[in-house]
């Protein structure tokens, strides 16, 4: 399978907890984002990167929100101290030239 | 504020016939944009684009409309098939990022 794969699918963490999330995009699209989703909602953007520099950052983004790509190709986002409002759909997508975004399956995140 | 607007959150119609998705935009700069599917458990999967120069891009079944006086794009989906069924979202891209309204959800009947 050569889409973009997220894991884990599914995460459950108690709130004040750290995770970890990871995307790893189609091997040969230099650009990546990470969006979040929340029921009845589109992704909303949270982050770019162009190879490993991180280009874009929505104000979303609180400081307890930090993403990596430290080689140009997986990326992850981590989360500290979680909160009950961190629960969504975190998604991942890449693309090379195109305009067209793939993106992966999801990581589902629910904060107790 | 939201930059992407699709305004209505859901869209019946019988298979055979016409599906048209709207979708409003607020900033004149976005360079283009996009139509997203998506089924449950799935993540969003491009469906057509349309850069901000033209005002029609045709791909099959899919029709994507632009009006950038209204700012205002339309998908056309004909004939309409039940595999259609899914959450249709509308992008728009500018500034490196996309912007996706809040979708609608087509069903298509047989």
């Amino acid at each position: 399978d050569t889409g973009v794969s997220q894991n884990p699918r599914h995460k459950i963490t108690k709130r004040g907890q750290n995770v970890t999330f990871r995307c790893d995009p189609i091997s040969e699209h230099n650009r990546l984002y990470w969006y979040r989703q929340t029921l009845g909602q589109g992704p909303e953007f949270l982050t770019y990167f162009q190879n490993e520099a991180q280009l874009e950052k929505s104000r979303l983004l609180s400081d307890r929100f930090s993403a990596e790509r430290p080689k140009g190709s997986f990326s992850t986002l981590e989360i500290q101290r979680t909160e009950q409002g961190d629960s969504a759909m975190y998604l991942c997508a890449s693309r090379s030239s195109g305009n067209e975004q793939f993106f992966g399956p999801g990581t589902r995140l629910t904060v107790l | 504020d939201q930059q992407v607007k699709q305004n209505s959150p859901s869209l019946s119609v019988q298979e055979g016939r016409i599906s048209i998705l709207n979708c409003d935009y607020t900033n004149s700069m976005f360079d283009y944009f996009l139509w997203y599917k998506k089924y449950p458990a799935e993540g969003p999967t491009f469906l057509i684009s349309i850069s901000s120069i033209k005002d029609k891009n045709e791909d099959g079944r899919f029709t994507v409309f632009l009006n950038k006086s209204a700012k205002h794009l339309s998908l056309h989906i004909v004939p309409s098939q039940p595999g259609d069924s899914a959450v249709y979202f509308c992008a728009a891209h500018g500034a490196g990022k996309s912007t996706f309204g809040d979708g609608t959800t087509l069903t298509v009947k047989p």
